[in-house]
C-alpha cells in the first residue's frame, strides 16, 4: 500500500505571495492533519480534517488555511507569504474513525522557502 | 491540555551502547503514546506506540518503550546502537477524542548521534 504522498516536495516563494500544497492520503484514510515543523517552533499543529470538515485547528493566522476533497486528498493554502512562514510541511493521514484510529502516518513533507 | 517533555535535545552514545530517550507527558486523561523517527530532509516514520494493553511495546529496529503510569512517562529504549539509528528521534501523545481529535502534541525532539 501506497505512503501518503505530498506535492511539491520543495517550493521557494517570495514574500506577498501565496503557496498551495497537496497531500494524499493512504488509500483508506480518511482524516487528514497538517503541522508545520520549524527549527525554532519544533512540530506545530495546523489543522484537521476528516470528510471534508475542518474538526481541529491549531493557533496559527487566517492566512493558513486548508481543504479536503470528497476522495480524502487535501490541500493547505498559505496566502501573503511572511519569512517565518519558512519550514518543512508535514502531512499525515489515519484510520479514523477505525481501528488504529489515532495513529497518524506521515508524508516526506514539503519544503516551502520564502525569500 | 496534553504536553510533552523530551530530556535531552542530544544523545551522544558509541555504537554497540544502550540508547536511551526520555520522554514525560501530562495529559488528564489516559493518552496515547508514539515514538516517531525522522531522517534528513524525510518525514516522520512510525517507531512505536501504546494506545492500551501490556505496557512494553516493540517497535521497528530494535526499539522498545515502557509506559509507566506512575512516571508519567514513556522512555524509548535499544539495547544496542547502530550508525543507522543516527536521526532525530519524537515523542508524541494524544487522548483521540473531543476538541483533540486528530491532533498529536509533539516534544521537541532528540538528535541521537552514534559514534563509531
Amino acid at each position: 500500500k501506497a505512503g501518503v504522498t505530498q506535492t511539491p516536495r520543495y517550493l521557494i516563494k517570495t514574500r506577498g505571495q501565496q503557496v498551495t500544497l497537496s497531500c494524499s492520503p493512504i488509500s483508506g484514510h480518511r482524516s487528514v492533519s497538517w503541522y508545520q515543523q520549524t527549527p525554532g517552533q519544533g512540530l506545530q499543529f495546523l489543522f484537521e480534517y476528516f470528510s471534508e470538515t475542518q474538526r481541529n485547528k491549531g493557533n496559527f493566522p487566517g492566512r493558513f488555511s486548508g481543504r479536503q476533497f470528497s476522495n480524502s486528498r487535501s490541500e493547505m493554502n498559505v496566502s501573503t507569504l511572511e519569512l517565518g512562514d519558512s519550514a518543512l510541511y508535514l502531512c499525515a493521514s489515519s484510520t479514523f474513525p477505525g481501528g488504529d484510529a489515532d495513529t497518524q502516518y506521515f508524508g516526506p513533507g514539503t519544503r516551502l522557502t520564502v525569500l | 491540555a496534553q504536553s510533552v517533555t523530551q530530556l535531552g535535545s542530544h544523545v551522544s552514545v558509541s555504537e554497540g551502547a544502550l540508547v536511551l530517550l526520555r520522554c514525560n507527558y501530562s495529559s488528564s486523561v489516559p493518552p496515547y503514546l508514539f515514538w516517531y523517527v525522522q531522517y534528513p530532509n524525510q518525514g516522520l516514520q512510525l517507531l512505536l506506540k501504546y494506545t492500551t494493553g501490556a505496557t512494553l511495546v516493540k517497535g521497528i529496529n530494535g526499539f522498545e518503550a515502557e509506559f509507566k503510569k506512575s512516571e508519567t512517562s514513556f522512555h524509548l529504549t535499544k539495547p544496542s546502537a547502530h550508525m543507522s539509528d543516527a536521526a532525530e528521534y519524537f515523542c508524541a501523545v494524544s487522548d483521540g477524542r473531543g476538541s483533540t481529535l486528530g491532533r498529536l502534541y509533539f516534544g521537541r525532539g532528540t538528535q541521537l548521534t552514534v559514534w563509531p
